[in-house]
């Protein structure tokens, strides 16, 4: 089993709509939670980055982590043509390993 | 503001080849690192470097060699190239703990 379980997607939604991006991880010693975006052929660039439990807010992006539950959510509000890409979600204990998962890959219609 | 440079951009080797990505960076970060990104699997980490004069194994290390040549230059040496190190390789850098900036990544294809 993989430390860290996320959908591969594609995930295909209308200009407009709430996107929810999902992971799920297995080691409760994670406390440093990111997400990243990978347009094509481009490196990762970061998202959002979190603490332990708890909301994160900034802008049309909202991060979740739900530690109890292993279970970290990143939404998107408005989504844009633009926001197509890939969603890596990352997280690490308190050293330098960072753990990603697989990535979602999203597509927003016009 | 180049940010993390990584060269080349592409490459093919044949099986048995030998070669070095190199990786800098301008933002005066500590720590570097090597990953690879293959379909499925996610980014890996190969070898990291906290600071300057330090390496650490990641997670795939086999076949695989580095060096921090100074603070700002981190490379990846494969010694003996081979089909299942086809991928696609990204170099990044840190401040320590906080986030991690990525270099555009070099597509390496061993036949």
């Amino acid at each position: 089993q993989k430390e860290v379980e996320q959908d591969p997607g594609p995930l295909s939604v209308p200009e407009g709509a709430i996107v929810s991006l999902n992971c799920t991880y297995s080691n409760s010693a994670f406390q440093y939670f990111m997400w990243y975006r990978q347009y094509s052929r481009k490196g990762p660039e970061l998202l959002m980055y979190t603490y332990s439990s708890g909301n994160k807010e900034d802008g049309r992006f909202t991060a979740q982590v739900d530690k109890s539950s292993k279970y970290i959510s990143l939404f998107i509000r408005d989504s844009q043509p633009s926001d197509s890409a890939t969603y890596l979600c990352a997280m690490r204990t308190g050293g330098f390993k960072t753990i990603f998962g697989a990535g979602t890959r999203l597509f927003v219609k016009a | 503001n180049a940010g993390v440079t990584q060269t080349p951009k592409f490459q093919v080797l044949k099986t048995g080849q030998s070669m070095t990505l190199q990786c800098a960076q301008d933002m005066n970060h500590n720590s570097m690192y090597w990953y690879r990104q293959d379909p499925g699997m996610g980014l890996r980490l190969i070898y990291y470097s906290a600071s300057e004069g330090t390496t650490d194994k990641g997670e795939v290390p086999n076949g695989y060699n580095v060096s921090r040549l100074n603070k700002r230059e981190f490379s990846l040496r494969l010694e003996s190239a081979a089909p299942s190190q086809t991928s696609v390789y990204f170099c990044a850098s840190s401040s320590g703990s906080e986030q991690a900036f990525f270099g555009q990544g070099t597509r390496l294809t061993v036949v």
